[in-house]
């Protein structure tokens, strides 16, 4: 069964680099686009960008300034870094695969990033 | 930016009675649309996919239909396991997401 696992800090310091991982299993990162996906606590669904195995990237305008995605094949792993953080970035983080007619149709769990001194 | 707003913000309604939510676009999207089901504590699940397509697994109580810039969620009969929230999401241009329906019970 495909799963998707995010891993990474759960507390990060205002103004540092919120960085977060996912990996995949049982199914091959090539051949898709993947996404990171935000949710803050107790509101909607903000997508942030995807990546493309090839790793061509297209970013959310409104956070493009601050985000940079990745993939690393060898791994069958995709990586999200959001720059500057603010309490604003306070959400879970959701990685998710563009897969049916490109749409999100596997999600990870999702993980609690806290941004607090 | 295309901005999706969906209605009503909550719907309150008994299991056993027809659900219809709403999503409209800003400009028009096509197809391009689909719908997601987020229960507390979980990650949405794909429901609706290309306005009208029900996903893998999909009951087939769960509809969509609409093209252009206004769309429909119809939930035929409602179960207990369908109170949730719902969210519509474009891929016309970027990806975005409306704000979500919350489905309660009555």
């Amino acid at each position: 069964q495909v799963q998707l696992q995010e891993s990474g800090p759960g507390l990060v310091k205002p103004s540092e680099t919120l960085s977060l991982t996912c990996t995949v299993s049982d199914v091959s990162i090539s051949g898709y686009s993947w996404s990171w996906i935000r949710q803050p606590p107790g509101k909607g669904l903000e997508w942030i960008g995807y990546i493309y195995y090839s790793g061509s990237t297209n970013y959310n305008p409104s956070l493009k300034s601050r985000v940079t995605i990745s993939v690393d094949t060898s791994k069958n792993q995709f990586s999200l870094k959001l720059s500057s953080v603010t309490a604003a970035d306070t959400a879970v983080y959701y990685c998710a695969r563009d897969g049916l007619n490109w749409y999100f149709d596997l999600w990870g769990r999702g993980t609690l990033v806290t941004v607090s001194s | 930016e295309i901005v999706l707003t969906q209605s009503p913000a909550t719907l309150s309604l008994s299991p056993g009675e027809r659900a219809t939510l709403s999503c409209r676009a800003s400009q028009s999207v096509s197809s391009y649309l689909a719908w997601y089901q987020q229960k507390p504590g979980q990650a949405p699940r794909l429901l609706i996919y290309d306005a009208s397509n029900r996903a893998t697994g999909i009951p087939a109580r769960f509809s969509g239909s609409g093209s252009g810039t206004d769309f429909t969620l119809t939930i035929s009969s409602l179960e207990p396991e369908d109170f949730a929230v719902y969210y519509c999401q474009q891929r016309s241009n970027w990806r975005t997401f409306g704000q979500g329906t919350k489905l309660e019970i009555k």
